[in-house]
């Protein structure tokens, strides 16, 4: 169990640039999820895959924003036309039913918009 | 939709000592899951302790004990024996068991422990 890895740490852009976040979860684990995460603040929901099929999204997804799993393996979390108020922790998570609910989180990207 | 709420920002604890961290939660479900999970400055969240709302026995891990009142949607986590490592971010959480995909967190508190 390596846990799950995410990369890369932090990233700086500036406005307008596309960004892309990976998320590589624990092997045996076919449910992922990312959540974003603001200065003082818990995580919040973002989309959700089972396997490959993403089953569903948070409103805070807007259009700019792309996520994938191919394969039901490692995910991407694309930002595209960045804002300054994109600028959070992006986290990822995974599990399994058999882990009775519990959550593995990565240790999230910072993302920072100039 | 469900809601957590933290109403302490931050709270500071002598070692050895024992501190409560409160959350209230509202849900319309019947069957859940409540969590307490630990983000130390190092940023990875971990698990500290879960709670299922079915079993009215409260959690409890070596030190970490929590407070479960169903009736009154409480949910507080108890730290017994203050460690310096205990130090960090603690956040309430909830997953619905009809809704598989959605945890719902809380603001947080920040708990200093202090030597």
């Amino acid at each position: 169990d390596t846990g799950v890895s995410q990369d890369p740490r932090h990233k700086i852009t500036k406005r307008g640039q596309n960004v892309t976040f990976r998320c590589d979860p624990i092997s045996e684990h076919n449910r992922l999820y990312w959540y974003r995460q603001t200065l003082g603040q818990g995580p919040e929901f973002l989309t959700y895959f089972q396997n490959e099929a993403q089953l569903e999204k948070s409103r805070l997804l807007s259009d700019r924003f792309s996520a994938e799993r191919p394969k039901g393996s490692f995910s991407t979390l694309e930002i595209q036309r960045t804002e300054q108020g994109d600028s959070a922790m992006y986290l990822c998570a995974s599990k399994t039913a058999a882990t009775n609910e519990k959550l593995f989180f990565g240790s999230g990207t910072q993302l920072s918009v100039l | 939709a469900q809601t957590v709420t933290q109403s302490q920002p931050e709270m500071s604890v002598q070692e050895a000592e024992t501190v409560t961290l409160s959350c209230t939660y509202d849900t319309s479900e019947s069957n859940y899951y409540l969590f307490w999970y630990k983000q130390p400055p190092s940023r990875q969240m971990i698990l500290v302790i879960r709670q299922e709302a079915y079993k009215q026995q409260n959690a409890t891990e070596n030190r970490f004990s929590v407070n479960f009142q169903k009736a009154a949607k409480s949910f507080s986590l108890k730290i017994s024996d203050s460690q310096l490592g205990d130090t960090a971010m603690y956040f309430c959480a909830f997953k619905g068991r009809d809704n598989f995909n959605k945890f719902y967190f809380g603001s947080g508190t920040k708990l200093n422990v202090k030597p």
